[in-house]
Order: C-alpha cells, then sequence, then structure tokens
C-alpha cells in the first residue's frame, strides 16, 4: 500500500512563529486531507486538497501531486493550535485513506 | 448541520469480553469508516462502507472483530472476545462520497481491556 510520511514528527513553538509541516507520499493520489487532532482526542477536518492551494484563516495548504508532497502551513500559531497533525492520502486504486505518523505540535505562550 | 455520533465515550471491559460500539453518520453521507487509534499513532482503517455495502475490511480481524450497517445509516463495531491489544480508540467517520469529500470523525469510543 500507499506509504505516508510526515515531517518533522515533533515541534515546539513559540506563540505567534510561524511553521511548516510537510507530507509525502510513496503514489499517485487522487485525495488528500490534513486533520487537527486536539488534546482532548477529537480530530478535525482541515483541508480536503489533493492538488493546489487553500487558505482557511491562519492555515493554508499546497499540494503538489506531480512530485508526491503536501505543505501545511501555519502561521501566527496559538496555544489552541496545539495537537497532533495528521496527513491523510488515498488513492483510485485502493479506496482506503492511510494516515501518516503525524506530527506533534506544542505552541507555548 | 449534526456532526458523527458515537456511543459510549468511554469502555472498560476485562478480556475475553465482548463489547460493542454504535455510529450515527452525518445525515446523507453514504460513507462510512471504522478506524482503531492505539496511543502515539496514526488512526488504522477496520472497515469502510458504501451505504450498506461492504467496500474494504482488509485490515479487521475478522475472527474477533464483527461490523455492519444496517439500511445504510447506523452501524455498530463489536469486539468478542477481546484482547489486552484492543485498547484503542474506535473512531467512526463518515463522508459524502467514497475519495471524493471531506472525512468527518465522531468523538470516538475509548476502549481499555483490564
Amino acid at each position: 500500500g500507499i506509504q505516508v510520511e510526515q515531517s518533522p514528527p515533533d515541534l515546539i513553538l513559540q506563540e505567534g512563529a510561524n511553521s511548516t509541516l510537510r507530507c509525502n507520499f510513496s503514489d499517485s493520489v487522487n485525495n488528500l486531507q490534513w486533520f487537527h487532532q486536539n488534546p482532548w482526542g477529537q480530530l478535525i477536518n482541515l483541508f480536503y486538497i489533493p492538488s493546489g492551494t487553500k487558505q482557511n484563516g491562519r492555515l493554508s495548504a499546497t499540494t503538489v501531486a506531480t512530485e508526491r508532497y503536501s505543505l501545511l502551513y501555519i502561521s501566527s500559531s496559538q496555544t489552541t493550535d496545539s495537537g497532533v497533525y495528521f496527513c491523510a492520502v488515498g488513492t483510485m486504486d485502493d479506496y482506503k485513506l492511510s494516515f501518516g505518523a503525524g506530527t506533534t505540535v506544542t505552541v507555548r505562550a | 448541520e449534526a456532526g458523527v455520533a458515537q456511543s459510549p465515550r468511554y469502555k472498560i471491559i476485562e478480556k475475553r469480553q465482548s463489547v460493542a460500539f454504535w455510529c450515527n453518520p452525518i445525515s446523507g453521507h453514504a460513507t462510512l469508516y471504522w478506524y482503531q487509534q492505539i496511543l502515539g499513532q496514526g488512526p488504522k482503517l477496520l472497515i469502510q462502507f458504501q451505504n450498506n455495502g461492504v467496500v474494504d475490511d482488509s485490515q479487521l480481524p475478522k475472527d474477533r472483530f464483527s461490523a455492519e450497517r444496517l439500511k445504510g445509516v447506523d452501524s455498530t463495531l463489536k469486539i468478542q472476545p477481546a484482547k489486552l491489544e484492543d485498547s484503542a480508540v474506535y473512531l467512526c467517520a463518515s463522508s459524502l462520497v467514497v475519495l471524493a469529500s471531506p472525512l468527518h470523525f465522531g468523538n470516538g469510543t475509548r476502549l481499555t481491556v483490564t
């Protein structure tokens, strides 16, 4: 099956800082989603972004499908941005949406 | 719009006992997923339904796990008998169509097997 690698595994930020999270995948995808899992365990869908660029407030994401990677940008980070960010991908050959191991983000006040 | 509903929120059982989890997806969502998330890992797909048919159950331990989605709406995931390694959070998710739309998760059921 498709391999999903996220980097870095851990990230510590000072409030107000910007950061970039990366997701690399091993095959062509037609489905890519970013999720935030808050400290209480709730998984929130941030972006459905199989290609191109999207922005939602302080968050934006870019997927370059031909080069098999996606980036999630967090600007002006806040303590509420803390948690684990997951990238999940799927292909037409395999209906499964496979998750990466996640990037744990800690934003300090 | 109401989100994905799951119950119970927490469950503690002894090994070899049975347990069942319930999920009600977002109204109109044809695709329903059950994921298992072990502490410190990403969610792992157990089973995926399209309406009331199974699309993928390749990672479901069928000797002890079973799932059904009656009438293409609610779903139940059962474990019988439970093992210690089944301790995890069981997440239900739904999407409008398979693969081509965002996944929305419920709050999950935290299972502890002692």
